[in-house]
């Protein structure tokens, strides 16, 4: 099993530009999350969701899109780039929402918005 | 006023010191998690307790929930240990989400 997989690794984009990042896991998790990771600040949770077709706003949404079109992919896009979205993305996924329900995370994507 | 506070932010250690990575939070949890993440990677699930301690090889985990407090120990530390810690807590039951809020990790570089 890969486990959670992002792609792309990396990304640099010029402000204004758009981009979908791709999270897929192959564990047949339900909650599958987007978070952003800055210096000097915790995870932050962007979009979350809950089951395939379903998509939720977490602490920091504004600026990205998220779709859940199949249940082993979860898409976070952003429409037109700004410096301040300049972040390492991590992408997570458990199995159900219980407080004992470990969330798996994928290797990261980090994003440079020039 | 983070909801999560770790200390130290960075730790610096000598191989085979023992090391106390701690966590406060003032939220009212379900459970702790503590995670590690190493540099260029991504992050994994070390423990998730709501009560006691915790053991897993040389890594304890203790929690007490009237403080509010968490530590993670690690004995006979070794370079390999050289990794940001983070200490996350869940919501309390009912939520809508899994949510989890994390600290911003505690940087611990172990020296041979």
């Amino acid at each position: 099993n890969a486990g959670v997989t992002q792609t792309p690794k990396f990304r640099v984009l010029k402000t204004g530009q758009s981009m979908t990042l791709l999270c897929a896991q192959d564990m047949n998790h339900e909650y599958m999350y987007w978070y952003r990771q800055d210096p000097g600040m915790g995870l932050r949770l962007i979009h979350y969701s809950v089951g395939e077709g379903t998509t939720a706003k977490g602490e920091v949404p504004d600026g990205y899109n998220v779709s859940r079109l199949k249940k082993q992919n979860f898409l976070l896009g952003l429409e037109s780039a700004a410096p301040s979205q300049t972040s390492v993305y991590f992408c997570a996924s458990s199995y159900g929402k219980g407080p004992y329900n470990e969330q798996f995370f994928g290797p990261g994507t980090r994003l440079t918005v020039l | 006023k983070n909801e999560v506070e770790q200390s130290p932010q960075n730790l610096t250690a000598q191989e085979g010191e023992f090391i106390t990575i701690n966590c406060s939070y003032s939220v009212g949890i379900s459970a702790l998690h503590w995670l590690q993440q190493h540099p260029g990677g991504g992050i994994v699930s070390l423990f998730m307790l709501s009560s006691g301690k915790k053991k897993h090889g040389r890594l304890i985990a203790t929690i007490n929930i009237q403080e509010k407090h968490s530590s993670l120990h690690i004995t006979a530390s070794h370079p390999r240990d050289s990794a940001v810690y983070i200490c996350a807590v869940r919501a309390p039951y009912g939520g809508a989400t899994n949510k989890l809020i994390f600290g911003t990790g505690t940087l611990l570089a172990v020296q041979p």
